[in-house]
């Protein structure tokens, strides 16, 4: 157990809908990132948060908004969701900011969109 | 951006063997290099690192090195076990690029 918490553990939805998955880092964390998993993309990374304010961008959609509150979970929106956003999505923590820390990676939300 | 290529995408060995897999990059800012095992389902673990001033680091049956030159860098792991089925991921990040960029997978099995 990484000490990073992900839920839900599953999603099923519709195209055209909307959803939010959260994540709680590990205690003393300040740093959170967004990852996509999917079969033909592989693990893209998504977005990072630190302390609350957005760090970097990777290959997020516009369709697509993260957010880190001030009790440090995070939390990924999807909206005008489509087949191809069916994916597993992780999140994972870091002590800092910094690229070269250590990730511990939560156990993932499988997103199904129908 | 960076490129990170992964070689083979799947391997099989008999147990006991070493198992090798490599990555290139192309960033050559790129300083921190970690692997990651995923088991069927599971989250990805890391399970070793290594940073641009270390040619090389061992942990048990695995190790690391690294070419900065060649601008690669290989996973190497001995006397396998069945439990060392999985898939793994290299990747590459820089201190100023702000992103870690994933090999796209090796898948292991290793038969009894």
């Amino acid at each position: 157990d990484s000490g990073v918490t992900q839920t839900p553990k599953h999603l099923i939805t519709a195209t055209g809908q909307r959803v939010t998955l959260r994540c709680s880092p590990r205690s003393g964390d300040l740093s959170v990132y967004w990852y996509q998993q999917s079969l033909d993309q592989g693990l893209q990374f998504l977005i990072q948060y630190y302390n609350g304010e957005e760090r970097a961008k990777g290959n997020i959609l516009e369709r697509f908004s993260a957010q880190q509150f001030p009790d440090l979970h995070s939390e990924l929106n999807l909206s005008s969701l489509e087949l191809g956003d069916s994916a597993l999505y992780f999140c994972a923590s870091s002590l800092r900011a910094f690229w070269g820390d250590t990730q511990y990676f939560g156990p993932g939300t499988r997103l199904t969109v129908l | 951006g960076e490129n990170v290529e992964q070689h083979p995408s799947t391997l099989s060995v008999q147990e006991g063997d070493s198992a090798v897999i490599k990555c290139t990059y192309s960033d050559s800012a790129s300083n921190y290099f970690p692997w990651y095992k995923q088991e069927l389902g599971k989250r990805p673990q890391l399970i070793i690192d290594i940073r641009s001033n270390v040619g090389e680091k061992k942990d048990q049956r695995i190790a690391v090195t690294l070419n900065k030159t060649a601008k690669h860098f290989s996973l190497h792991i001995t006397e396998t076990q069945p439990e060392d089925s999985a898939v793994y991921f290299c990747a590459a990040s820089t201190n100023t690029g702000n992103q870690f960029y994933f090999g796209t997978g090796t898948s292991l099995t290793v038969i009894p």
